[in-house]
């Protein structure tokens, strides 16, 4: 089955860390770029990471700029967002999602919160 | 960054009725636009990309249209499995934008 599963998520203290994962199947993963795409409580979509499929080159929104990192293991079919310095404003659901061979998001999870709070 | 602006924010709507939806871009993003179907606590749902092909599965009652800066999706008759929130996200720039959503509720 095509897939993709989050995982990781969970209550942070503001300045921690916390590494989400997202394993996939029934794919070629590494022919993929992918996402993450989060969801704040009640509010709207926020792209946040792309990692092209070989993990060469990889973009990311401004305000995670310097404090996220995405990186993928080919090897294992999956994907990471490593998160350090955690605010409250970074509280949101985290998806992670496949950019099909037009660049549109074709394929989600189904997320794992993550609470920033004291 | 390119911004998105989805209008209305919410709309009210009968079952039967034809719903339009409107996105405008900040800048232009040739064909480079998409629209996602959320119902609460699921992911979102790609319904069109490229402005206007429909993913297969998904149907012809949904249409998109629209070039430049300014995009339109369509239900051409509202039926119960169709209330949810809509949103539109360009995918041609980083960093990618989504709009802020339309909720479709039940008249």
């Amino acid at each position: 089955e095509v897939q993709l599963v989050e995982s990781g998520g969970g209550l942070v203290q503001p300045g921690g860390s916390l590494m989400l994962s997202c394993a996939a199947s029934g794919f070629s993963f590494s022919a993929f770029f992918m996402t993450w795409v989060r969801q704040t409580p009640g509010k709207g979509l926020q792209w946040v990471a792309d990692i092209k499929g070989d993990g060469r080159e990889n973009y990311y929104v401004d305000s995670v700029k310097g404090r996220f990192t995405i990186s993928r293991d080919n090897t294992k079919n999956s994907l990471y967002l490593q998160m350090n310095s955690l605010s409250v404003e970074d509280t949101a659901v985290y998806y992670c999602a496949r950019r099909s061979y037009n660049w549109y998001f074709d394929l989600w999870g189904r997320g794992t919160l993550v609470t920033v709070s004291s | 960054d390119i911004q998105m602006t989805q209008s209305p924010s919410s709309l009210s709507a009968s079952i039967g009725d034809r719903v339009t939806i409107t996105c405008r871009a900040s800048q232009g993003i040739s064909k480079y636009l998409a629209w996602f179907q959320q119902k609460p606590g699921r992911a979102p749902k790609c319904l069109i990309y490229d402005v206007s092909s429909l993913l297969s599965g998904v149907p012809s009652k949904f249409s998109g249209s629209g070039v430049g800066t300014d995009f339109t999706l369509t239900i051409s008759s509202l039926q119960p499995e169709d209330f949810a929130t809509y949103y539109c996200q360009q995918y041609y720039r980083y960093p990618l934008t989504f709009g802020g959503g339309t909720k479709v509720e039940i008249k």
